[in-house]
């Protein structure tokens, strides 16, 4: 079973608008741990943030901010003002408890960026 | 301190050869995960490694696949017999610590595997 959800598979901005990328995960356990990674068309992961579940508290980092709510199961993420460079896949990805450490990553969602 | 390194980084095999894919960790990191991405989708975890001790292959397949980490050395994800359905990108990350504090992985760059 699928334990984290992109539903959106692609978003198309016009710079400088900004982007909201939907993450909804699935656990029973307390303690884990959510992540966002971007992947530019070159292909490698590039990390961009780590949440462990007891801190809700939201992340502002530059332009990116991202929203953690528990009571929904959502780390969304947001992309302000956006610039051509965004252009990527961005997968979430969660790591429970008893998983040894691994990743188990969402589809995807390409955000595409036009001047 | 360098980061993951994996070879080649492109690799194209006909079918039924071998493949092999290297992963040198980062330098203290003795923790190493291996993923596979189909094309157009996300990563999946295939096995997670400790030196010399294979401690998770819940996502391997059951045939043609295996994966060491030796004392010394890189770790080695070996496909046999490679079928074109084996084409994607494998990306091997490495974490420093028991993976039970969630250590953060430091991905490498992957190895792009097509299969002709």
């Amino acid at each position: 079973a699928q334990k984290v959800t992109q539903a959106q598979t692609e978003i198309s901005v016009v710079e400088k608008e900004d982007v909201t990328l939907d993450c909804v995960y699935e656990t029973r356990d307390t303690t884990y741990y959510l992540f966002w990674y971007k992947q530019p068309p070159s292909g490698e992961l590039v990390f961009l943030i780590r949440r462990n579940s007891f801190d809700e508290q939201n992340e502002i980092s530059g332009r990116y901010s991202w929203n953690f709510q528990k009571s929904t199961s959502s780390f969304n993420f947001t992309i302000t003002a956006s610039q051509v460079v965004d252009s990527a896949v961005y997968f979430c990805a969660l790591s429970e408890a008893d998983s040894w450490g691994k990743l188990q990553f969402g589809a995807g969602t390409q955000v595409v960026v036009t001047p | 301190n360098a980061g993951v390194m994996q070879n080649p980084r492109h690799l194209v095999r006909r079918r039924g050869q071998e493949a092999r894919l290297r992963c040198s960790p980062m330098k203290g990191h003795s923790h190493v995960y291996w993923y596979r991405q189909l094309p157009e989708e996300g990563l999946k975890f295939m096995v997670y490694l400790q030196k010399e001790n294979i401690i998770d292959e819940s996502g391997m397949p059951k045939e043609r696949f295996s994966a060491e980490f030796p004392k010394e050395g890189p770790s080695i994800l070996r496909i046999q017999q490679v079928v074109r359905g084996d084409s994607a990108a494998y990306f091997c990350a490495s974490s420093p610590l028991a993976s039970g504090i969630f250590d953060e992985q430091f991905f490498g760059p992957g190895t792009r595997l097509t299969v002709l």
